[in-house]
């Protein structure tokens, strides 16, 4: 598609359980984020992808919370063993490149709601 | 560090209103700044950006101008529209670096009424 594509675009899990999401980013963009925005809060970043360079994971909250990227393009974020606090809005982001230039393409986010 | 600080909403306003969203960050070096938008059902995306101090940037009729003196990035519109009821993010991207570490506001909503 043209844009940012994100799914699930809502997730009800019981605390315990894990989950993926799932973010297909723009074509031919190297460069892909994920970030969290929680109810009241800022986004928050998590982690960052750029094409074959090791992946930026200085963002992720626990070791319960894992990402990968298959192929430079699909990204996968899993959260294992979710927790009431994991409840929160997950966005995907692509872009060109490492510049610096913030022009970020956003999904419409996976909206998390732990039990 | 770094940080963005943005005026609370929600901001109620009728059509044809002037519209004023204030930012204002702290940050070491030379930073740009950004307004992101977040239309109801859609993801966030570019309003406008601004990536050195004086600049203006602008777009759909909102402008907002880089103030280094007052570390400001307010957002401003003459006349609002129904259509410009969204959500607004106010971000900052350190000066070195790339824009993983994008710093944002808490965001402002804005509700228009004809």
């Amino acid at each position: 598609g043209a844009g940012v594509s994100q799914s699930p675009s809502n997730k009800v899990t019981e605390k315990g359980k894990d989950v993926e999401l799932r973010c297909d980013p723009i074509s031919g963009h190297t460069a892909l984020y994920w970030y969290r925005q929680s109810l009241g809060q800022g986004l928050e970043f998590l982690i960052y992808f750029q094409g074959n360079s090791a992946p930026d994971k200085s963002g992720l909250p626990s070791d319960r919370f894992s990402a990968e990227r298959t192929g430079g393009s699909v990204s996968t974020l899993t959260i294992q063993r979710t927790q009431q606090e994991d409840s929160a809005v997950y966005l995907c982001a692509s872009s060109l490149g490492a510049v610096n230039t913030g022009e970020l393409f956003f999904g419409e986010g996976s909206r998390l709601t732990v039990l | 560090g770094n940080s963005v600080t943005q005026m609370e909403g929600p901001v109620t306003l009728s059509e044809e209103a002037f519209l004023t969203i204030n930012c204002t960050y702290t940050a070491t070096g030379y930073p740009s700044l950004f307004w992101y938008v977040q239309y109801p059902g859609e993801g966030l995306q570019l309003l406008l950006k601004a990536t050195k101090a004086d600049d203006k940037g602008s777009n759909k009729g909102f402008e907002a101008t880089y103030r280094k003196e007052t570390t400001s990035f307010h957002l401003e519109k003459g006349s609002v529209q129904v259509s410009d009821s969204a959500v607004y993010f106010c971000a900052l991207s350190p000066g070195a670096g790339n824009n993983r570490k994008l710093i944002w506001g808490l965001g402002t909503s804005l509700a228009v009424n004809p």
